[in-house]
């Protein structure tokens, strides 16, 4: 039974700390999202990639948080510094090449922070 | 204003009952939409998958789209107690949503009573 899975499962850790969230996608996924769930916006796509490229991280904050994907098999978002404001549940999703039916994207069960 | 909006709920019925969710989106240009269910403390699954406007239904769901008023539905038809969940409305304006980017909306937060 494939499944995106995310480490660590919850995180809590002090105001401007450094934070490393990691993902495993899929195998054979070529597409990993990175997502961010708070109650008052809702899920929000943070950045994307395909084939390890990055797509489009328009909605991730530039000035402290950076996603990466070192490999296919691993995905990294990083938050430094982080702050209290940050404290969510990040989601990593992964997607199938088209050609092979990628109508859906599979999230992962999320890493959940707590910035104190 | 979002994207896509859905009233957070919570939408409590008794078990068989109906359960009647609804979207709306003000992207005119998104092409495909789908229904998300999560339950607590667990990453979204993808329920229906629709283009355009139209129904489509598989087993107890039925999914509606009308673009021209630009408002997405899903029925939940003889609902159990097993469908208590919140469920995510989103649009993307590409086929193949695994590998584009998706808009979400706040999720609709149901609970159905044995």
């Amino acid at each position: 039974d494939a499944r995106v899975t995310q480490t660590p499962r919850h995180k809590v850790t002090e105001m401007g700390q450094e934070v490393t969230m990691r993902c495993q996608p899929i195998l054979g996924h070529n597409t990993v999202f990175w997502y961010r769930q708070t109650m008052m916006q809702g899920l929000e796509l943070l950045a994307y990639f395909r084939n390890r490229a990055p797509l489009d991280d328009s909605g991730m904050p530039k000035d402290r948080f950076s996603a990466e994907m070192p490999d296919a098999t691993l995905a990294t978002l990083k938050i430094q510094p982080s702050e209290p404001r940050d404290s969510a549940v990040y989601f990593c999703a992964s997607g199938p090449p088209l050609h092979r039916g990628g109508d859906t994207q599979y999230f992962g069960p999320g890493t959940r922070l707590t910035v104190l | 204003q979002k994207e896509v909006e859905q009233d957070p709920g919570p939408l409590s019925v008794p078990e068989g009952a109906i359960v009647s969710l609804n979207c709306t989106y003000s992207n005119s240009a998104f092409q495909y939409f789908m229904w998300y269910r999560q339950y607590s403390r667990k990453g979204p699954e993808l329920l229906m998958y629709t283009y355009s406007s139209g129904n489509k239904e598989d087993g107890r769901f039925t999914a509606q789209v009308d673009k021209s008023s630009k408002y997405i539905s899903l029925f939940i038809r003889d609902s159990q107690p097993s469908d208590s969940a919140t469920y995510l409305c989103a649009g993307t304006l590409w086929r193949g949503a695994a590998g584009n980017k998706l808009t979400f909306g706040g999720g609709t937060r149901v609970l159905v009573k044995p």
